[in-house]
């Protein structure tokens, strides 16, 4: 089945804990995105990756790292959480990053609390 | 950027009812897509439609690029249509893909 895959669903940390959230794709996508969900902000891009190795900032960078090693994942990577980062987090990939747009697949969704 | 404005905020409806969800979107998009966000969060694609129409079972919609809107039509609703519906759009003027989404519909189902 093409599906977009995230790790942890559920997360509850404490403030400095590294942490990773882990998403990968099945449908040879080249280009992934984070986002966050947060209530009366909507949905807001973190990073993207156009492909391998390729990555850039999207709205609200701060605080994240991503990176891009094999074409299937794109790990979202909290160095030092802290309590304005719990928030509900999507993972999405669409075929091709040039030429026209293409429809995007979005994860399940990871929901992180920071304590 | 692009401004997308979804109506209504709100929608409370009897089961087995029609209805219509609005978007409307500031500027020429490449990309808009439908999506339901059920109560456990998850965001569920319905329809990847830059322009034309399209049916899905119950969901059809319509997207008018040139007027810069598009509808989506829940027919004979269920309960289980209940959730968020978000309308996305994607700008022609950026590079990096990113879905620019409307505030949502909230939609009640009852029984």
């Amino acid at each position: 089945e093409a599906q977009v895959t995230q790790n942890p669903r559920y997360l509850i940390t404490v403030t400095g804990k590294k942490l990773t959230v882990t998403c990968s794709q099945n449908m040879n996508h080249e280009y992934m995105s984070w986002y966050r969900q947060d209530p009366g902000l909507g949905l807001r891009q973190i990073y993207y990756s156009m492909n391998v190795e390729v990555t850039d900032k999207g709205d609200v960078p701060e605080g994240y790292k991503v990176s891009r090693k094999e074409k299937r994942n794109f790990p979202l990577i909290l160095e030092s959480p802290s309590p304005n980062q719990t928030s509900l987090y999507f993972c999405a990939s669409s075929p091709r990053a040039g030429g026209p747009s293409y429809e995007q697949y979005f994860g399940p969704g990871t929901r992180l609390t920071v304590t | 950027g692009i401004q997308v404005e979804q109506s209504p905020p709100d929608l409370i409806l009897q089961e087995g009812a029609n209805s219509t969800l609005r978007c409307n979107f500031s500027d020429s998009v490449n990309n808009l897509q439908w999506f339901h966000q059920n109560p456990w969060g998850q965001l569920i694609n319905l329809f990847y439609i830059p322009s034309g129409t399209k049916q899905n079972g119950r969901l059809s919609a319509t997207t008018v690029a040139t007027e810069r809107y598009s509808l989506l039509y829940i027919s004979s609703s269920q309960t289980t249509d209940s959730g968020v519906y978000f309308c996305a759009v994607g700008s022609m003027d950026t590079g990096r893909r990113a879905l620019t989404f409307g505030s949502g519909t909230r939609l009640q189902v009852q029984p």
